[in-house]
């Protein structure tokens, strides 16, 4: 089956750095990616859409020089929280879609700005 | 903005009992998926349903699609412990955008 790798699973970062997350799809290629955004209890917002090669698609509301969407290759999308301030802590996921196995999603990535 | 509007938002039942969760919109899929999803991990698909009126059986879990594909249900028999988690559907469009319902977190009391 399809297989989505995301790291690191936690990270503590203070506040003014930067954190980068990624996102691999580890046995299939994957054209597009995407990533989610999760509170406490709550569902997971789409942040944006990554395509390979181009520019992300940024939901409305989601700063894009915030959150900076790389997908440099096939297999692999990175987000970067620039700048991070304890308002960006949250549980971030990415997913992917594979034709026959549909939406695979990574473990996720707990951030906690401090 | 959340297409797909979850009930309820919260569940507390014994062990023992039957529930319903409702995923509705006012959108029209061309899929829908039910989700769980437990604390700090991502969420595992348990169903894929794509016809107007299909209903799919997961041993206790029995999964309906609305006829004009823009609402489901997901109903647990004789919910266990282990089913306590965070329940989410998710809707595709033939745009490629997914989005995921506003969640149901359920918790069974043993």
């Amino acid at each position: 089956g399809a297989v989505v790798s995301q790291h690191p699973s936690r990270v503590i970062c203070k506040s003014g750095t930067s954190v980068k997350i990624e996102c691999r799809s580890l046995d299939f290629q994957a054209t597009t990616m995407f990533w989610y955004r999760q509170f406490p209890k709550k569902s997971l917002m789409l942040m944006a859409t990554s395509n390979e090669g181009s520019k992300a698609t940024y939901e409305q509301g989601v700063e894009k020089d915030k959150f900076l969407i790389n997908h440099a290759s096939l297999t692999l999308s990175t987000l970067t929280v620039t700048s991070a301030h304890p308002e960006d802590s949250s549980f971030y996921i990415c997913s992917a879609r594979q034709h026959h196995y549909g939406y695979t999603f990574g473990s996720g990535t707990r951030l906690t700005v401090v | 903005t959340q297409l797909l509007e979850q009930s309820p938002q919260f569940l507390s039942i014994q062990e023992g009992e039957n529930l319903t969760v409702y995923c509705n919109s006012s959108s029209v899929f061309s899929s829908l998926q039910w989700y769980r999803q437990e604390p700090g991990e991502g969420p595992v698909l348990l169903v894929t349903v794509v016809t107007g009126g299909e209903v799919k059986k997961l041993k206790r879990l029995t999964f309906q699609f609305g006829d004009a594909r823009k609402d489901s249900s997901l109903h647990i028999t004789a919910a266990q412990p282990g089913d306590t988690g965070l329940y989410l559907c998710a809707g595709s469009n033939t745009g490629n955008q997914f989005y995921f319902g506003t969640g149901t977190s359920l918790t069974v009391i043993p």
